[in-house]
């Protein structure tokens, strides 16, 4: 079975600077990988997935994140994060095998200050 | 675009209450499920269905009934309501369950509690 790891449940930073949240998981299968965004009392919202192909996967927002198949991470990276960015963010992972079943990690709470 | 609309957004339960949360999309996706977000445990899949007629059970689906009469509509039912219970639910689609790399689209939520 896979699971998710979201190393850092609160991710403080200054507005302008550069920030990586962390996410691990672990299968013994290959996975598809997500990052999802969740402003204040709002639903979730994809930023970005890895199915195949390139490692470093682009998504919206200036966020990107690269895959590493050894160090089984996808780690979620902005160059220079703004006040809106302040939101939780959420890793997930499911096999890319069969019926579609996300399984997210615990979150990580990015703050953004001026 | 409507998307995928949860009701109610608010809801206040006595204990041993029965309700009913609604979730509607528009997109004719064929993958609907439920899921529960509790503070430092992320989200976790309640049940889901990959169709009108099918429902399965998720990591916790005790405590909530399904069914899917209809492409669009996914109730999650609650019969008997514990404070466990009390968390906030996702209602969330894809175009195919069967496709794992397919968009998940979530609701606004509803933030649910029992007394």
């Amino acid at each position: 079975a896979q699971s998710v790891t979201q190393l850092d449940s609160q991710v403080p930073v200054f507005e302008e600077a550069p920030v990586e949240l962390r996410c691990n998981y672990s299968s013994s299968v290959s996975v598809y990988l997500f990052w999802y965004v969740q402003y204040p009392n709002q639903g979730l919202q994809l930023l970005l997935k890895y199915l195949s192909g390139s490692t470093l996967v682009k998504g919206i927002n200036g966020f990107e994140a690269e895959f590493n198949k050894s160090q089984t991470s996808f780690h979620l990276r902005k160059p220079s994060v703004h006040i809106s960015d302040t939101a939780e963010y959420f890793c997930a992972v499911t096999v890319n095998t069969g019926f579609q079943k996300l399984v997210f990690g615990t979150g990580t709470r990015l703050l953004v200050s001026p | 675009n409507a998307g995928v609309t949860q009701t109610p957004k608010f809801q206040v339960l006595k204990t041993g209450q029965s309700m009913t949360l609604q979730c509607a999309q528009d997109m004719n996706h064929e993958y609907m499920s439920w899921y529960r977000q509790d503070p430092g445990m992320g989200l976790r899949l309640i049940h889901y269905s990959v169709g009108a007629g099918i429902t399965d059970q998720g990591e916790v689906p005790n405590g909530y009934n399904v069914s899917r009469s209809t492409t669009e509509d996914f109730p999650l039912r609650l019969l008997s309501a514990a404070p466990s219970q009390t968390s906030v639910y996702f209602c969330a689609s894809s175009y195919s369950g069967g496709l794992s790399g397919n968009t998940i689209y979530f609701g606004e939520g509803s933030w649910l509690t029992v007394v």
